[in-house]
């Protein structure tokens, strides 16, 4: 069970815009950065957001994060059969001392 | 550009110690303001933080592994490593060093290792 939670899955047609939620806590998301990494199999995984809301160079605009209170959200824009991959929310957690990821989220492009 | 690359044994018995090293390239490991730390992924589960070292000061573990886990920095031979004690095969996992946490907006991890538990 991971601290952080997110929907198992997404989907969307091409074109479309869909939202990946991730929910935690005060001591958590409230309080600390998150991160939204990009997983296709067999690589690392990829930055789409840091520091909240923030795009690394070279991640294209479509990709967009906010965050609210204990939540956060990645909205994908535009989308194209190349966004079908894992999702993960990630944040530093004060009370366990530590990194937490959120369980992810396995997009898919219909 | 910083490079991080995993290496260690890719089979390990269980109970036994499993011992992996991250090697830098372009970059120096004693930079200051920077956590080096390990994040893994168990055949289809999700990514879980395993710990954290910033450089020169404290170590950070998931209180899950916290009894079991030691992650050290080599600053001779620019390499940090993980040793996880007394492994099962729920240890079983794609191991990724990596530069994290990191508010920076730079992505440094390395490709990440497969090392399975098994006898």
């Amino acid at each position: 069970q991971s601290v952080l939670t997110q929907p198992p899955s997404a989907s969307g047609t091409p074109g479309q815009r869909v939202t990946i939620s991730c929910s935690g806590s005060m001591s958590n998301i409230q309080y600390n950065y998150v991160y939204w990494y990009q997983h296709l199999p067999g690589t690392a995984p990829k930055l789409l957001i840091f520091r909240n809301n923030q795009r690394p160079s070279g991640v294209p605009d479509r990709f967009s994060g906010s965050k609210s209170g204990t939540s956060a959200s990645l909205a994908i824009s535009g989308l194209r059969s190349e966004d079908e991959a894992d999702y993960y929310c990630a944040t530093w957690d004060d009370s366990l001392t530590g990194g937490v990821f959120g369980g992810g989220t396995r997009l898919t492009v219909l | 550009q910083l490079q991080l690359q995993e290496s260690g044994p890719g089979l390990v018995k269980p109970s036994e110690t499993l011992s992996l090293t991250c090697t830098l390239s372009g970059g120096f490991i004693g930079s200051s303001s920077v956590y080096w730390g390990w994040i893994r992924q168990p055949p289809g589960k999700a990514l879980e933080w395993i710990g954290s070292m910033y450089y020169g000061g404290k170590s950070y573990y998931n209180p899950s592994l916290k009894s079991r886990v030691t992650i050290s920095v080599d600053t001779s031979k620019n390499q940090f490593s993980l040793r996880l004690n007394s492994v099962t095969a729920a240890d079983t996992a794609v191991y990724y060093c990596a530069r994290w946490p990191d508010n920076s907006g730079s992505h440094f991890w390395g490709q990440g290792t497969l090392v399975t538990v098994s006898s």
